[in-house]
């Protein structure tokens, strides 16, 4: 079975602070992609960072990274110096294949 | 670049009756997939089409059915409404629909079953 999970439902964080949101998946297969998208309230769900699963190296953009775990099938976003537009729903999503899985979603509060 | 379009933006229909919904990818993209989301269940894959092709299909029951167009369109309908449809539907298209792709996504309909 291939499952996303988000044990977090919740988070926050102050401005300017770091902030780490957990994922973990399942899966049989070894290669595969893995995303983080945000959904702000206007609902527009936009990437905002992939990992590729044959790719050691952790992917970064910006104040966004990741720290991709293979073995412990583990894909965790760290936000660096959070900022009040950062706030929205995060969803991390699994593909093997063309078929998005996504977890159930954190909802990042920041604090000013 | 236009991004993702759905239409409409919101729509309230009565049990029992059906509904289409219309997504219109972005330019020169090929892969167009739906998903379902509602706040118990998160996001639900329904279909993926590429090329006017269905080449996924999440586990939703045969009322919910889609199609692409020869210029990617595509549309989703839901026959039979139930009340656990109302949702948000949300349209994505991706360029190549390789796993690698990223998908971009619509602003979505929400659907109210009443």
């Amino acid at each position: 079975a291939q499952t996303v999970t988000q044990s977090q439902p919740e988070m926050s964080v102050q401005e300017a602070e770091t902030v780490t949101l957990s994922c973990t998946y399942d899966t049989s297969e070894s290669d595969y992609y893995l995303f983080w998208y945000k959904q702000p309230p206007s609902r527009q769900m936009i990437l905002v960072i992939r990992q590729e699963a044959y790719k050691q190296q952790n992917a970064t953009e910006n104040r966004f990274s990741v720290n991709f775990q293979k073995a412990a099938k583990s894909f965790s976003l760290k936000i660096s110096d959070s900022q009040l537009g950062d706030a929205a729903m995060y969803f991390c999503a699994y593909t093997p294949w063309g078929q998005f899985y996504f977890g159930t979603g954190t909802s990042l509060t920041v604090i000013p | 670049k236009a991004g993702v379009t759905q239409t409409p933006r919101y729509l309230i229909k009565t049990r029992g009756q059906q509904v289409t919904l219309s997504c219109s990818p972005i330019s020169g993209h090929r892969s167009v997939s739906w998903y379902q989301q509602t706040p118990g269940q998160g996001l639900q894959f329904l279909f993926e089409y590429f090329s006017e092709t269905q080449r996924n299909k999440g586990n939703f029951p045969g009322r919910f059915s889609g199609r692409q167009f020869s210029n990617s369109r595509s549309e989703m309908n839901v026959s039979t409404l139930e009340l656990g449809d109302s949702a948000l539907y949300l349209c994505a298209s991706g360029l190549r629909g390789d796993r690698g792709s990223e998908q971009y996504f619509g602003p979505g309909t929400r659907l109210t079953v009443t």
